[in-house]
């Protein structure tokens, strides 16, 4: 069985500049996560879909932080523009049940 | 809400001895426990879960936790670690009560902690 799929693995940007993230969770899973892990922390819940509909955004800085789940499948996540603080690894995880996590996308905004 | 609390931040030990990972997490209603391991430059993968039942929990690897409610505790243990075990060992929970349908909902993490083993 294929594991949680992100793109790209890693990524460096200029602030002010945008960035998108691609994740595609495991076949048949329902729900998807966005997460943000910063150096030396544990991850934290940007973002939480069942199906194609927002569960939690409550912790997503909307104002430049936005992610969509078309067709309830493949999801993306985008920083418009980006801080210095948004250095960090995003990681998109998807269940049934147990959360079963990608490999990341490591961001370092200069 | 809930928060995590791991106590060490670093573990260092030698090869083919015990190691213990302590986690603490606060929360106003019931909780399924997870803990979650991260080698570099990988994802998170699952460890082991508790989410009701028998108290001492095994998981893959040889590691085991046990759910202490009175004392909000879910240490992770190992009676013989090896070489391969160093990594970051994350403690997370779910809240009971955002669970739904088949889903054990969002996870708060604790802030990991590096288990270090040396030959």
């Amino acid at each position: 069985e294929a594991g949680v799929a992100q793109s790209p693995r890693y990524k460096i940007i200029e602030k002010r500049q945008s960035v998108a993230f691609w994740c595609n969770p495991i076949s048949g899973h329902a729900t998807l996560y966005w997460y943000q892990q910063i150096l030396g922390q544990g991850p934290k819940l940007l973002i939480q879909f069942q199906n194609n509909g927002v569960v939690d955004d409550s912790q997503l800085p909307k104002d430049r932080f936005s992610a969509e789940r078309l067709k309830g499948v493949d999801s993306t996540l985008k920083i418009q523009p980006a801080k210095l603080e948004d250095s960090a690894v995003y990681l998109c995880a998807s269940s049934l049940e147990t959360q079963y996590f990608g490999p990341g996308t490591r961001l370092l905004v200069l | 809400a809930q928060s995590v609390t791991q106590l060490d931040s670093q573990v260092p030990v030698f090869e083919e001895a015990p190691v213990e990972l302590r986690c603490n997490y606060s929360s106003s209603v019931s909780v399924y426990l997870f803990w979650y391991v991260q080698y570099p430059n990988q994802g998170l993968q699952l460890l082991l879960k508790y989410l009701s039942g028998s108290t001492l929990v095994k998981g893959i690897n040889g590691f085991e936790a046990e759910f202490n409610k009175s004392q909000t505790s879910f240490h992770l243990r190992k009676p013989s670690v090896h070489i391969s075990d160093t990594a970051e060992y994350f403690c997370a929970v779910s809240d009971l009560t955002q669970a739904g349908g088949t889903s054990y909902g969002k996870l708060t993490f604790g802030q990991g902690t590096i288990l270090t083993v040396h030959p």
